[in-house]
């Protein structure tokens, strides 16, 4: 079965750089969301898409931006990186009528030298 | 608000025996409530869900929970552990009234599986 993609998967950056990550949900999938996970840290929920509009917003900070695509495609941009940013961030999409069970993508494993 | 307490951040087991994690959860509204694995350096898989009707649910690779409303709980259980079972165990909450809210999830349980 199709499961939720993500890339890059690995990514290093420089402090004060910029980096996009762009998650690609499950086929008929309506729904994205980004996580964060810190370094033996739980996921923190950042923000949710639902049909191309924000829906939900956790703890992203504003730095950090995202938005969905017509094709249901999701970008998270990050901005004036630091180096607390270095994490695992997750999507994962999800299909209004399914109990909004959420499919977890492998992750983008961010480092901030 | 909700919040999800793991009350167990390692448990050690020997092969073949039976495990339960436990999970507690709070919160003003109905939930859903899942269980998610997380093998090192992966993402999280999920290993089952209660959204509604029987309270005892059924997921992959052996495991089961009960959730208990009445104890706000969702323990998760499987009566014979393996070594691939060794991996971070998340539960996670989730308002069931709609809408793409983000999930809540607990501090995870590191399952950790002895010969």
């Amino acid at each position: 079965a199709a499961g939720v993609i993500q890339s890059p998967r690995h990514l290093i950056k420089e402090k004060r750089e910029t980096a996009t990550l762009k998650c690609y949900p499950i086929p008929r999938h309506d729904t994205v969301y980004w996580y964060q996970q810190g370094p033996g840290q739980d996921p923190q929920f950042l923000i949710s898409f639902y049909e191309k509009m924000q829906s939900d917003k956790g703890s992203i900070p504003d730095r950090f931006s995202a938005q969905q695509f017509s094709d249901y495609h999701s970008e998270l941009n990050m901005s004036s990186l630091e180096l607390g940013d270095s994490a695992l961030y997750f999507c994962a999409s999800s299909y209004r009528g399914d109990g909004e069970t959420q499919y977890f993508g492998p992750g983008t494993r961010l480092l901030v030298l | 608000a909700q919040s999800v307490t793991q009350l167990d951040s390692q448990v050690p087991v020997f092969e073949e025996a039976p495990v339960e994690l436990r999970c507690n959860y709070s919160s003003s509204v109905s939930v859903y409530l899942f269980w998610y694995v997380q093998y090192p350096n992966q993402g999280l898989q999920l290993l089952l869900k209660y959204l509604s009707g029987s309270t005892l649910v059924k997921g992959i690779n052996g495991f089961e929970a009960e959730f208990n409303k009445s104890q706000t709980s969702f323990h998760l259980r499987k009566p014979s552990v393996h070594i691939s079972d060794t991996a971070e165990y998340f539960c996670a909450v989730g308002y069931s009234g709609g809408g793409a809210d983000g999930l809540t999830f607990g501090k995870g349980t590191h399952l950790i599986i002895q010969p």
